[in-house]
């Protein structure tokens, strides 16, 4: 069974805060997403890591960067946190490029004060 | 402007009766379509897809049908069950690539 972690369930910041989500997964996938969910918006593509140190923008990257030092992590990082970056986060991964299913995380809810 | 829609944010339905839902996308070089669906305090799970190339695929009780012309695409559950209740999400790819464009998704709800 495919698992994807992430750090926290909930986490309250203030503006202006660095912000670091963590998420893993423990099945090699080479694909990891982050997205955001929205009311109304469903899920945005923030950043995509297809190998370990590579980062492609998605639709919404501003006011976020991301890394990848090792293949089962990837990390999303807030470096000034502000109050419209409040919202639920979600990782992803998949084994390769092609059609192949993205399996998700449970989620961290953010909440920017 | 949101590429796939989802114009129904919500959805009742009696157990044991067909839920349909309904997903609208504008962008015609997508290729492949996905539903996907989301309990709360958990991250979504895949359901079903569908390859431009087909008009309807099945699995157990979820169809997926596909009408390119019109750019739409439904999910069918029958019967429906209380267990169904949760969020659908569709969502689009193009050119056998890994990125999917999400609609804003329907709250499905299967009342006993």
């Amino acid at each position: 069974d495919v698992k994807v972690t992430q750090s926290s369930r909930y986490l309250v910041k203030r503006t202006g805060e660095k912000v670091f989500l963590e998420c893993v997964q423990d099945m090699d996938h080479e694909n990891m997403f982050w997205y955001r969910q929205d009311p109304g918006l469903g899920l945005r593509l923030i950043y995509f890591s297809y190998d370990v140190k590579m980062k492609e923008k998605g639709d919404i990257p501003e006011g976020y960067s991301v890394s990848r030092e090792k293949k089962e992590r990837f990390s999303l990082i807030l470096e000034s946190a502000s109050t419209n970056q409040t919202s639920m986060y979600l990782c992803a991964s998949s084994l390769s490029q092609g059609r192949e299913t993205q399996y998700f995380g449970p989620g961290t809810r953010l909440l920017v004060l | 402007d949101q590429q796939v829609k989802q114009n129904s944010p919500s959805l009742s339905v009696q157990e044991g009766r067909i839920s349909i839902l309904n997903c609208d996308y504008t962008n015609s070089m997508f290729d492949y379509f996905l539903w996907y669906k989301k309990y709360p305090a958990e991250g979504p799970t895949f359901l079903i897809s569908i390859s431009s190339i087909k008009d309807k695929n099945e699995d157990g009780r979820f169809t997926v049908f596909l009408n390119k012309s019109a750019k739409h695409l439904s999910l069918h559950i029958v019967p429906s069950q209380p267990g169904d209740s949760a969020v659908y999400f569709c969502a689009a790819s193009l050119n056998a690539g890994n990125m999917l464009t999400f609609g804003g998704g329907t709250r499905l709800m299967v009342k006993p």
